[in-house]
């Protein structure tokens, strides 16, 4: 079946420092991959996606590239923020339809703690 | 455009009861997916409706149940309350074509089985 790993966390930085978050995945076919952040008492906000290899997904300073030879997605910001601190999680959905339809596979979620 | 909404935010339940959750999609989503959130287990998937209909379901027992209206807002049902049912409960809507879809999630509900 399909799986997604995450670094073991937490992750602790200081303002300003840069962050890398590693995600690699188990997945028949063709993946559509994605990040995730929780911010505490909230649901899942989609951080990024991308839906075939070598697709980059950005957005507010996050980025990941879709890496099939590699079977991974990591997470990656140049200058992480206070407001950062959360906790992300890493996930796919399978395009075959059946039993792919509407399912998620989720990581274990990764917690990112930034000091000013 | 609204988000998705989750009712009740909070609920304490005791052992042996039974508990309704609401979930209202994002409007023209005709897909709604469940989940269950915990410390111990993470994030995992319940099951999904689409057009009233479930299409897919996880690794669940038959207590957790649910269904869909022809507005699209979903309800799921836990029956016979057990201590490790406490969870967070999202719902997440989609359009549900293509299977690959993004996925909006609402806020949550807050289950504790005392």
């Amino acid at each position: 079946g399909n799986s997604v790993t995450q670094m073991e966390g937490p992750v602790t930085l200081s303002e300003e420092a840069f962050l890398t978050i590693n995600c690699t995945y188990t997945a028949t076919g063709y993946p559509s991959l994605f990040w995730y952040v929780q911010y505490p008492g909230e649901g899942l906000q989609l951080l990024l996606k991308a839906t075939k290899a070598d697709d980059k997904g950005s957005n507010k300073g996050f980025e990941a590239t879709y890496r099939k030879e590699t079977t991974s997605f990591h997470l990656e910001k140049g200058s992480v923020q206070v407001s950062d601190s959360a906790v992300y999680f890493c996930a796919l959905t399978a395009n075959a339809g059946g039993t792919s339809y509407g399912k998620l596979t989720f990581g274990q979620g990764t917690i990112l703690t930034v000091h000013p | 455009k609204a988000g998705v909404t989750q009712t009740p935010r909070y609920l304490i339940k005791t052992r042996g009861q039974q508990v309704t959750l609401s979930c209202s999609p994002i409007s023209g989503h005709r897909s709604v997916s469940w989940y269950q959130q915990t410390p111990g287990q993470g994030l995992q998937f319940l099951f999904e409706y689409f057009s009233e209909t479930q299409r897919n379901k996880g690794n669940f027992p038959g207590r957790f149940s649910g269904r869909q209206f022809s507005n699209s807002r979903s309800e799921m049902n836990v029956s016979t309350l057990e201590l490790g049912d406490s969870a967070l409960y999202l719902c997440a809507s989609s359009s549900g074509q293509p299977a690959g879809d993004e996925q909006f999630f609402g806020p949550g509900t807050r289950l504790t089985v005392l």
